[in-house]
């Protein structure tokens, strides 16, 4: 079945430096992905929706220029964390939904978790 | 704008017990319905979906029903299992609309 491939899973990094975050769709074209911050004990927030070929559509309160979103192909949408501070600890969620046929449903990463010292 | 709550957990309960999570939702128009899993560890998957009132997803034992008139889904299993033990969110998805708005999660606890 479809498949969607996140990569990371988890990553360290020391604080003021970046990282970046994978998501690949692994037998099917998605022209839109979608990244979720997943705090502990609570839901999933929608951060930004990523567009093959265009920019990324970020949701209210989400810093573009802190999380930069490229999705530069069919298959592969990444998240690079800026600049990153212990508050962006997280676990991050990738999604995506095959383009074709309509109503594919939309299949998640395994999710990255970040840990900023 | 549409929102989901669900109630709070964690739940925890006995194997063979009955299950059920409450969800409710606020959206305009006519919105799909989705629970959602998260094993430990892992990503979500879904697990059901109803995309007009009266829907009744069901899956692995789990079911729900798209109630307009409560604007509610909640979930039900009739007997549940240790492998049962996951987090589950509720989420909408708007008319016309691709992506989803979760619940805040609710932690099941199944013990032996």
């Amino acid at each position: 079945g479809a498949v969607v491939s996140q990569h990371p899973s988890r990553v360290i990094c020391k604080s003021g430096t970046s990282v970046k975050i994978e998501c690949r769709s692994l037998d099917f074209q998605a022209t839109t992905m979608f990244w979720y911050r997943q705090f502990p004990k609570k839901s999933l927030m929608l951060m930004a929706t990523s567009n093959e070929g265009s920019k990324a559509t970020y949701e209210q309160g989400v810093e573009k220029d802190k999380f930069l979103i490229n999705h530069a192909s069919l298959t592969l949408s990444t998240l690079t964390v800026t600049s990153a501070h212990p508050e962006d600890s997280s676990f991050y969620i990738c999604s995506a939904r095959a383009d074709s046929p309509n109503n594919s449903p939309l299949h998640f990463g395994n999710g990255t978790r970040l840990t900023v010292t | 704008g549409n929102s989901v709550t669900q109630m709070e957990g964690p739940v925890t309960l006995s194997e063979e017990a009955f299950l059920t999570i409450n969800c409710t939702y606020t959206a305009t128009g006519y919105p799909s319905l989705f629970w959602y899993v998260q094993y430990p560890g892992e990503g979500l998957q879904l697990l059901l979906k109803a995309t007009k009132a009266d829907d009744k997803g069901s899956n692995k034992g789990f079911e729900a029903t798209y109630r307009k008139e409560t604007t509610s889904f909640h979930l039900e299993k009739g007997s549940v299992q240790v492998s049962d033990s996951a987090v589950y969110f509720c989420a909408l998805s708007g008319q016309g609309a691709q992506k989803l708005v979760f619940g805040q999660g609710t932690r099941l606890t199944i013990n032996p």
